[in-house]
C-alpha cells in the first residue's frame, strides 16, 4: 500500500487566496484525521470523519476553514481565506476499526506558508 | 477528556547510553497509548503501542515502554541510544471508544556522539 498521500507537499500563498489541501486515506480505513502542526501549539486535531462523515470539527478555528470527503478515497481541507496565522504543516492521518490495528497512519504532510 | 503529558521539551543523551523519554496521561476508563517520532521534515512515523497485555512493549528500531497503571505513565525506553534516534517523540492516547488520538507536545530527542 502507498500509505496515506498528501498534495500537495509544499504551498506558499499570500494572504487572502484559497488553500485547498487534499488526502488519499488508505484504501480500506474508514477513519479519516486532519491535524494541523505548529511550533506554539504542537499537533492540534481539526477535524474527523468516519465513513466519510463529519463526526468532530470543534477543532477548526474558524469559520475559514472547511473539510470535505465526498468518498472513501479522498478528502480536502480549504482555507479561504488564507492568513498568515495558517502558515503550519497539515498532516492527514487514517485508521481502520476492522482489524487488530489500532494506530493511526499518518500522510508527509503539508507545509502551508501564507505570505 | 483524555490529555498527555510530556514534562521534557528537549532530552539529550550520550551515544551508548540509555534513553528515557518521559510521558503521563490522563483518560477515562481503559488507555490505548502510543509512540510516534517524527525526523525532520517527515510525517509522523508509528512506533509502538499498548492495548492489553504485558505492561513491557516493544516496538520498532529496538525501542520500548512500560504501562504504568498506578503511576498513568507510559515511558519511552531504549538500552542504548544511537545518533540516529535522534528525532521528536510524541505520546498519544485515547480512550477504549473510536476517537482520536491525543497528543503530547512532543519530545526532542539529541543523541550526542
Amino acid at each position: 500500500d502507498a500509505g496515506v498521500i498528501q498534495s500537495p507537499r509544499h504551498e506558499v500563498t499570500e494572504m487572502g487566496q484559497e488553500v485547498t489541501l487534499r488526502c488519499k486515506p488508505i484504501s480500506g480505513h474508514d477513519y479519516l484525521f486532519w491535524y494541523r502542526q505548529t511550533m506554539m501549539r504542537g499537533l492540534e486535531l481539526l477535524i474527523y470523519f468516519n465513513n466519510n462523515v463529519p463526526i468532530d470539527d470543534s477543532g477548526m478555528p474558524e469559520d475559514r476553514f472547511s473539510a470535505k470527503m465526498p468518498n472513501a478515497s479522498f478528502s480536502t481541507l480549504k482555507i479561504q481565506p488564507s492568513e498568515p496565522r495558517d502558515s503550519a504543516v497539515y498532516f492527514c492521518a487514517s485508521r481502520t476499526t476492522g482489524t487488530s490495528l489500532y494506530e493511526q497512519f499518518f500522510g508527509p504532510g503539508t507545509r502551508l506558508t501564507v505570505l | 477528556a483524555q490529555s498527555v503529558a510530556q514534562p521534557e521539551d528537549q532530552v539529550n543523551v550520550a551515544e551508548g547510553n540509555p534513553l528515557t523519554v518521559k510521558c503521563t496521561y490522563s483518560v477515562s476508563g481503559n488507555p490505548y497509548l502510543f509512540w510516534y517520532v517524527q525526523y525532520p521534515n517527515r510525517g509522523l512515523q508509528f512506533l509502538l503501542k499498548y492495548i492489553t497485555g504485558d505492561n513491557l512493549v516493544k516496538g520498532s528500531y529496538g525501542f520500548e515502554a512500560e504501562f504504568n497503571k498506578s503511576q498513568t505513565s507510559f515511558h519511552l525506553k531504549k538500552p542504548s541510544a544511537l545518533v540516529s534516534d535522534s528525532a521528536l517523540y510524541f505520546c498519544a492516547v485515547r480512550d477504549v471508544r473510536n476517537t482520536p488520538l491525543v497528543f503530547g507536545k512532543g519530545t526532542r530527542l539529541s543523541v550526542i556522539a
